[in-house]
């Protein structure tokens, strides 16, 4: 059972370059989100979907652009990257009734 | 609104002492609280929950946490720390019907020999 895979792990930007951060899951799940993650900030919500074709901004969405393709996939664009959007990028994936999420692995976006 | 205060940035015990980690959260709504580990370069790992019914949760690892309603709190504890158990951790908060999953700033636990 692969849960939440994300693609890719790693990644070096040069700044105004874009790039789409992939996330599928397997599980079913009808709400999946994408955070980023700093040192000392913890997680932040940049933008969820809590269904399919829905798509809500969540606590820093400036620079950033979702699409939830189908049930299974919710993707990332950076149009024009800066760098101040290196960080750690996290998706996740919950059931209707929110009683747990469960995490990709993360992708490592250095911007410079 | 909800928010999720973790006190303590890094937290270090010696090997075998007790854990504590602790955390409080604000909720207009009954809530959910969650405990995350996160080791390094790797995902966050579901520790255990509280949705409803018994206050004392049971997690993996030997963690366990309590939902006190009247302190809005939910510490992590756990009796005995393991190097192993050297990593971040975090809280975080929901509800039935939101939409969204607020996490606390995160604490790291240093266990040293």
């Amino acid at each position: 059972n692969a849960g939440v895979t994300q693609t890719p792990k790693f990644q070096v930007l040069k700044t105004g370059q874009s790039m789409t951060l992939q996330c599928a899951q397997d599980m079913n799940h009808n709400s999946m989100y994408w955070y980023r993650q700093d040192p000392g900030m913890g997680l932040r919500l940049i933008y969820y979907s809590a269904s399919e074709g829905t798509t809500d901004k969540g606590e820093v969405p400036n620079g950033y652009n979702v699409s939830r393709l189908n049930k299974r996939e919710f993707s990332l664009r950076l149009e024009s990257a800066a760098p101040s959007q290196t960080s750690v990028y996290f998706c996740a994936s919950a059931d209707r009734r929110n009683t747990e999420a469960f995490f990709g692995q993360g992708t490592r976006l250095t911007v410079v | 609104a909800q928010s999720v205060t973790q006190l303590g940035s890094h937290v270090s015990v010696s090997e075998g002492a007790l854990v504590l980690l602790r955390c409080n959260y604000s909720s207009s709504v009954p809530p959910y609280l969650f405990w995350y580990v996160q080791y390094p370069n790797q995902g966050l790992q579901l520790l255990l929950k509280y949705t409803t019914g018994a206050t004392l949760v049971k997690g993996i690892n030997g963690f366990e946490a309590e939902f006190k309603k009247s302190e809005t709190s939910f510490h992590l504890t756990k009796p005995s720390a393991h190097m192993s158990d050297a990593a971040e951790y975090f809280c975080a908060v929901t509800s039935s019907g939101y939409s969204t999953l607020t996490f606390g700033k995160g604490t790291m636990l240093l266990v040293s020999p």
